[in-house]
């Protein structure tokens, strides 16, 4: 158990539609992080959030978009959905110190299916 | 540019020791490391390196960087059936801004026969 919690676990809804996944770091990690893994893409960079501000962007759509709120919690939030975002969708943690990120500890991932 | 390559199957016998290799193409990486997936589950953190060390062991583990040629290699000594996953290796990279990002290879399927 990395300590950093995703829900829901499974979530199936249909094309057009939009979602919300959460994500809560391990505590005392004020970085989070946003991936997604299909089949054709791999494993993505999505986001990367720190103490509430993003600080990169990786191959994020326009569709999607993030947030991290004050409890250092985070949210990942899909709209329009389409069929190709049917993916595994992780979020890691990490701490700063000094300057220097540290180890992503990764959660257990949402499996998105847009039927 | 950023490309991490591993190969994509790797077959060895219970007891043997099994090397998974990747290379990278950034050289501006400060952690290099390997995380294990098994069938329908998360990726578990394995090990990682500092970019300026060349070698570390961790149990049955051992991590060797080569950044002379971008080569990182994780060798599994007496590898078990509970080591059968895909093995993923990453690049840390630090972006503008003060971001950070892993870019990961596309995984290596480690099966352990009897």
């Amino acid at each position: 158990d990395s300590g950093v919690t995703q829900t829901p676990k499974h979530l199936i809804t249909a094309t057009g539609q939009r979602v919300t996944l959460r994500c809560s770091p391990r505590s005392g990690d004020l970085s989070v992080y946003w991936y997604q893994q299909s089949l054709d893409q791999g494993l993505q960079f999505l986001i990367h959030y720190y103490n509430g501000e993003e600080r990169a962007k990786g191959n994020i759509l326009e569709r999607f978009s993030a947030q991290q709120f004050p409890d250092l919690h985070s949210e990942l939030n899909l709209s329009s959905l389409e069929l190709g975002d049917s993916a595994l969708y992780f979020c890691a943690s990490s701490v700063e110190r000094l300057g220097i990120l540290g180890t992503q500890y990764f959660g257990p991932g949402t499996r998105l299916t847009v039927l | 540019g950023e490309d991490v390559e591993q190969s994509l199957f790797l077959s060895v016998r219970e007891g043997d020791s099994s090397v998974i290799n990747c290379t990278y193409t950034d050289s501006s990486s400060t952690y290099l490391y390997w995380y294990k997936q098994e069938p329908g589950a998360g990726l578990q953190l394995l090990t990682y390196i500092f970019s300026n060390m060349d070698m570390k062991q961790d149990q049955r583990l051992t991590v060797l960087l080569n950044k002379k040629d971008k080569h990182l290699s994780l060798r599994i000594a007496d590898t078990q059936t509970g080591d059968s996953a895909i093995y993923f290796c990453a690049e840390s990279i630090r972006v503008t801004g003060g971001g950070n990002k892993l870019t990961f290879g596309t995984g290596t399927q480690l099966k352990v026969e009897l």
